[in-house]
């Protein structure tokens, strides 16, 4: 069975500076999507990023950007210029190619430090 | 993206009520999902809501407990039945569209039983 690991439970960051957050992962599957999810206090999950695992380049969307190292089974995100707005749980994800279920980590609480 | 929402917001029931759970999209989607979030705890898959048939359960979970229904392309109903206080979470629907394997996710129900 897949599991998803988030081994930080909680990360603090100053404003303007950058952050990385944790993520593993165990599969037998090959072909794959993991995915980091955001969830502010008001409760609303909202996409961050997407990252296909047949893709080597690493997926990037604006200040967010994916360190996926495949043959470790790691998928870390990188926030950069942090923002009091990035404040939220940070959950990811991997859903197997052809079954659509997401298997999401415990989550992670970052805090962003005026 | 799909824009989606869930009614009730919230709601205080009492032991041994049930609750039903609307959730509506904005436009027709392939594969609707219901999760479970206990207080400061990840997302837990429900079921897989599949229109024109019965819902399929993950393991852990049952149709006497969760009747869920999905008449349409863009709604569904799940019901949490015979409450009990540990039933107390937040109940959140998620929608797939296309091929994307990207899910959107409702503003989710928080369910307080006393």
């Amino acid at each position: 069975a897949q599991t998803v690991t988030q081994s930080q439970p909680e990360m603090s960051v100053q404003e303007a500076e950058t952050v990385t957050l944790s993520c593993t992962y165990d599969t037998s599957e090959s072909d794959y999507y993991l995915f980091w999810y955001k969830q502010p206090p008001s409760r609303q999950m909202i996409l961050v990023i997407r990252q296909e695992a047949y893709k080597q380049q690493n997926a990037t969307e604006n200040r967010f950007s994916v360190n996926f190292q495949k043959a470790a089974k790691s998928f870390s995100l990188k926030i950069s210029d942090s923002q009091l707005g990035d404040a939220a749980m940070y959950f990811c994800a991997y859903s197997t190619s052809g079954t659509y279920k997401y298997i999401f980590g415990t989550g992670t609480r970052l805090k962003v430090l005026a | 993206s799909a824009v989606i929402s869930q009614k009730p917001s919230r709601d205080i029931c009492q032991r041994g009520t049930s609750l039903t759970i609307q959730c509506q999209v904005d436009s027709q989607v392939t594969m609707m999902f219901w999760y479970r979030q206990q207080p400061g705890q990840s997302l837990t898959l429900i079921a897989t809501a599949n229109q024109g048939s019965e819902a399929t359960y993950e393991s852990g979970f049952v149709i006497d407990k969760f009747p869920i229904s999905r008449p349409n392309l863009t709604f569904s109903t799940l019901t949490v039945s015979n409450l009990s206080p540990e039933d107390s979470s937040i109940y959140l629907c998620s929608v797939v569209q296309g091929v994307s394997y990207e899910q959107y996710f409702g503003p989710g129900t928080r369910l307080t039983v006393t």
